[in-house]
């Protein structure tokens, strides 16, 4: 079965460090997303991306988020500068079009700890 | 807005009891709802969907009945086993293209044996 794939499982990174955050959302789906998950929390929604350009976006994915996707196959999620509150999980998503294309499917997590 | 409501948990049952989650949710128009289940250290895997007024959805022993009149998604099964403990989430996304999950808040499931 097709599966969203993410890319560090688990990375720590210093404060105000740059990371990246990778995903291969499923092949021939077209609408792409970051949620993200602090530790025993609430599912977040951070943003959607569509035909290249960001379609939504919520509080959280302030100027610090950016999300790009540099190829046919990647969508990346990037903190220029972390701060200890951005440690949390964070899921990638897709969903394609047509009669299924309202159910979105999510990557395993990539757990971000910010020391 | 959109937003979606969960029982508070953690529920906590004994093997083989009856299972109800009970979810309700606020949207404009007819959403999509679902349930997705997150098991100890994993990501999020949906469980059941559906997709309009009426329809049942159901998955491994648990079903959900979307509820227009009542704007409700109960999550059931009848016999709960360990390997059913996690947290379960309810959520919904309306029409549209790039519509996004909303999701509620999550209820963690605690099965004994």
């Amino acid at each position: 079965e097709p599966e969203v794939t993410q890319t560090p499982s688990h990375q720590v990174t210093q404060m105000g460090q740059e990371v990246i955050l990778r995903c291969v959302p499923i092949s021939n789906h077209l609408y792409f997303y970051w949620y993200r998950q602090i530790l025993g929390q609430k599912v977040e929604f951070l943003v959607s991306f569509y035909n290249n350009e960001i379609s939504e976006k919520s509080e959280i994915f302030d100027d610090q988020f950016s999300v790009e996707r540099p190829d046919g196959s990647n969508f990346t999620l990037k903190i220029r500068s972390t701060k200890l509150e951005d440690s949390a999980m964070y899921f990638c998503a897709s969903r394609g079009q047509g009669a299924y294309g309202n159910t979105i499917y999510f990557g395993e997590g990539s757990w971000l700890t910010v020391v | 807005g959109d937003s979606v409501t969960q029982m508070e948990g953690p529920v906590t049952l004994s093997e083989e009891a009856f299972l109800t989650i009970n979810c309700t949710y606020t949207a404009t128009g007819y959403p999509s709802l679902f349930w997705y289940v997150q098991y100890p250290g994993e990501g999020l895997q949906l469980l059941l969907k559906a997709t309009k007024a009426d329809d049942k959805g159901s998955n491994k022993g648990f079903e959900a009945t979307y509820r227009k009149e009542t704007t409700s998604f109960h999550l059931e099964k009848g016999s709960v086993q360990v390997s059913d403990s996690a947290v379960y989430f309810c959520a919904l996304i309306r029409g549209g293209t790039a519509s996004k999950l909303t999701f509620g808040t999550g209820t963690r499931l605690q099965v004994t044996l």
